[in-house]
């Protein structure tokens, strides 16, 4: 059946690194990969999303990179910030048109000052 | 713009009582889910509604699980009777084409 792998599922890096999540997906339909962030007793997050038809995608600190071939895509943070401390979930869609989502299982992303 | 509403926002009853959830999606969204997310787990999708019609209940537990999306806007979940094992936030989130939006959930906890 349908599938998002996520790792890692725990990261801690240093204030001001970079922080990398990687995604793998089974369902070759699938052609809309959001990313959420989820903070303690709240709701997931839109942060950013890519479709099939682009290869990169980039909003100030967060990148999302796709790779269609090998059905892999990631999340990448710079110049990390303790406010980035949290979950993190990707997510692919499903058959296309019914906007139906399979999440991965998460990151939890710490940012130590 | 206002976002995804959901009451109660923390619930606790023994199991084998009934509960019920409710929701307000974003003004003008069409689709609403229900996601079920046990700690440490990503959401589940349990039911997707477009407009008043179910998309998708194939992961909802029929026998306990119900939904409904009366006139298309508000929605409520309700779980009767519950068991230990529906401890989890129950998210809901709405759409109007991809991107889902989701409310702060309702934290369940089944004695």
């Amino acid at each position: 059946g349908e599938n998002v792998e996520q790792h890692p599922s725990t990261l801690s890096v240093q204030e001001g690194d970079s922080a990398v999540i990687k995604c793998t997906y089974s369902d070759s339909a699938s052609n809309y990969f959001p990313w959420y962030k989820q903070e303690l007793g709240k709701g997931p997050q839109l942060i950013i999303d890519i479709r099939s038809n682009v290869g990169e995608k980039k909003d100030q600190r967060i990148a999302v990179t796709l790779n269609k071939t090998a059905k892999h895509f990631s999340l990448h943070i710079t110049e990390t910030q303790p406010e980035d401390s949290a979950v993190y979930f990707c997510a692919a869609s499903g058959a296309s048109g019914t906007y139906k989502y399979i999440f991965g299982t998460g990151t939890r992303l710490k940012v130590l000052a | 713009e206002a976002g995804v509403a959901q009451s109660p926002r923390y619930k606790i009853i023994e199991k084998r009582q009934s509960v019920a959830f409710w929701c307000n999606p974003i003004s003008g969204h069409a689709t609403l889910y229900w996601y079920q997310q046990i700690l440490g787990q990503g959401p589940k999708l349990l039911i997707q509604f477009q407009n008043n019609g179910v998309v998708d209940d194939s992961q909802l537990p029929k026998d306990r699980f119900s939904a409904e999306r009366l006139k298309g806007v508000d929605s409520t979940l309700k779980i009767q009777p519950a068991k230990l094992e529906d401890s989890a936030v129950y998210l809901c989130a709405s759409s109007a084409s991809y991107e889902q939006y989701f409310g702060p959930g309702t934290r369940l906890t089944v004695t």
